[in-house]
């Protein structure tokens, strides 16, 4: 159960496009269309931002977009805004029927 | 509206015991997966164990395996979590989610509790 792989950080100015890659291997990633991103404020709970690799639940901004090539799964956020400043981190269902995390994305808002 | 609260955190030993709960509201409990998720100090999520919405299937972590048990009431809206033989490393704020009732996949976490601390130290 290897956690995925996140940038650590990545920054961006508002009105820009940024992208967070997410990478795993073709038993968790690869292998489901399962990949969910969460959005975490500090010293808030996770809140969930796309699941099973592009669905956005209702009431998430559609300024956030996922897709998935391969073993890696990419969550794009068009617009930055000041408020989208947070941790974002992957989860990917596995072959195991397990679930593993990546290890999170510091975002900036320049 | 969802509301999902945990208690039961709290001070332990090491290779000591506790018992957390998470009272779910809000929607039909019975008919979701639900999971435990932890978040070390200053460290990432962490996913703990996860239970099928008639308790027919549970896993876990290999971290915590052999350990923790996860556990429902669905009379009582309730999802527990049994820790044993607690660890130092075990020390996390440790949340209750829903399973999203649309996706295939145990790890879409579409409500999640405000968390409850568990630390294990001498």
């Amino acid at each position: 159960q290897s956690a995925l792989t996140q940038p650590a950080s990545v920054s961006g100015s508002p009105g820009q496009s940024i992208t967070i890659s997410c990478t795993g291997t073709s038993t968790d990633v690869g292998y489901y269309n399962f990949v969910s991103w969460f959005q975490q404020h500090p010293g808030k709970a996770p809140k969930l931002m796309i699941y099973d690799v592009s669905n956005r639940p209702s009431g998430v901004s559609n300024r956030f977009s996922g897709s998935k090539s391969g073993n890696t799964a990419s969550l794009t956020i068009s617009g930055l805004q000041a408020e989208d400043e947070a941790d974002y981190y992957c989860n990917s269902y596995t072959i195991s029927t397990t679930v593993v995390f990546g290890g999170g994305t510091k975002l900036t808002v320049l | 509206q969802v509301q999902l609260v945990e208690s039961g955190g709290g001070l332990a030993e090491p290779g000591g015991s506790l018992s957390l709960s998470c009272a779910a509201s809000g929607f039909t409990f019975s008919d979701n997966y639900m999971s435990w998720i932890r978040q070390a100090p200053g460290k990432g999520l962490e996913w703990v164990s996860y239970i099928s919405s008639s308790s027919s299937f549970t896993n876990y972590a290999d971290s915590v395996k052999g350990r923790f048990t996860i556990s429902r009431d669905n009379a009582k809206n309730l999802l527990y979590l049994q820790m044993n033989n607690l660890r130092v490393e075990d020390t996390a704020v440790y949340y209750c989610a829903k399973v999203v009732g649309d996706s295939g996949s145990a790890g879409s976490f579409d409500h999640w509790g405000q968390g409850t601390l568990v630390t294990v130290s001498s």
